[in-house]
């Protein structure tokens, strides 16, 4: 059974451009979560899908990321324009009907 | 969320047990306690979760005492690849909840050779 996947690996874009990073879940997991880490600082939540409606988007910084999940399967998170600031590692994970969470390796995303 | 305690860093040797004790003297009724183990450039991977008393399985055991403000990860004979960074997360894990994971600086455990 493949896992959590993400792509890109590694993004470097500039200050003020777009950025789409895209996660596919493991199939059949209802729940997906992403998280980021940015320098320095500890792994946190952004955002929880069921199925394809946002059940607590919380941790979402600010109204220049938009994530989606249409069909409720493979998701996208969007930073638009992106900012110094969002630079980090961004996680997803997705989970079944238990408490574990299975998480992709991560997209590093890098903003000059 | 209850906030979580726990060492920075710890050292060890290739065949030692290693324990890991995270404190969560907030920790609320309806919430459990989880691990997680990170590998450089890989994501979170679960180890273990308990909510009170003791769980063991393939990979780890979990110590939870009665008042369970705290818990110990036991890590038996610990090989090179256990190096990593080892995280305690307290939260309610119920539906409801959403199951969303909080994470604090973890434990880098470094095994020695």
């Amino acid at each position: 059974e493949a896992g959590v996947t993400q792509f890109p690996s590694h993004s470097v874009i500039e200050k003020g451009q777009t950025v789409t990073l895209r996660c596919d879940p493991i199939s059949g997991h209802d729940n997906l979560y992403w998280y980021r880490r940015v320098m320095g600082k500890e792994i946190k939540f952004l955002l929880h899908f069921v199925k394809e409606s946002k059940q607590d988007e919380s941790g979402m910084p600010n109204n220049r990321f938009l994530a989606e999940r249409t069909g409720g399967t493979y998701s996208t998170l969007k930073v638009q324009p992106a900012e110094l600031e969002d630079s980090g590692v961004y996680f997803c994970a997705s989970r079944a009907w238990n408490n574990e969470q299975f998480f992709g390796p991560g997209t590093r995303l890098t903003v000059l | 969320l209850a906030k979580t305690t726990q060492p920075i860093s710890m050292d060890s040797y290739e065949g030692q047990e290693v324990n890991i004790t995270c404190s969560h003297n907030n920790i609320a009724t309806n919430d459990y306690i989880t691990w997680y183990q990170q590998f450089p450039s890989q994501g979170p991977r679960f180890i273990i979760q308990g909510y009170k008393t003791k769980v063991t399985n393939e990979v780890a055991s979990l110590f939870i005492p009665a008042d369970r403000k705290s818990s110990t990860l036991s890590l038996p004979r610990v090989s090179l690849s256990d190096t990593a960074v080892y995280y305690c997360l307290v939260g309610d894990m119920g539906e409801a909840a959403g199951n969303k994971l909080t994470f604090g600086g973890g434990t880098r455990v470094l095994v020695k050779p």
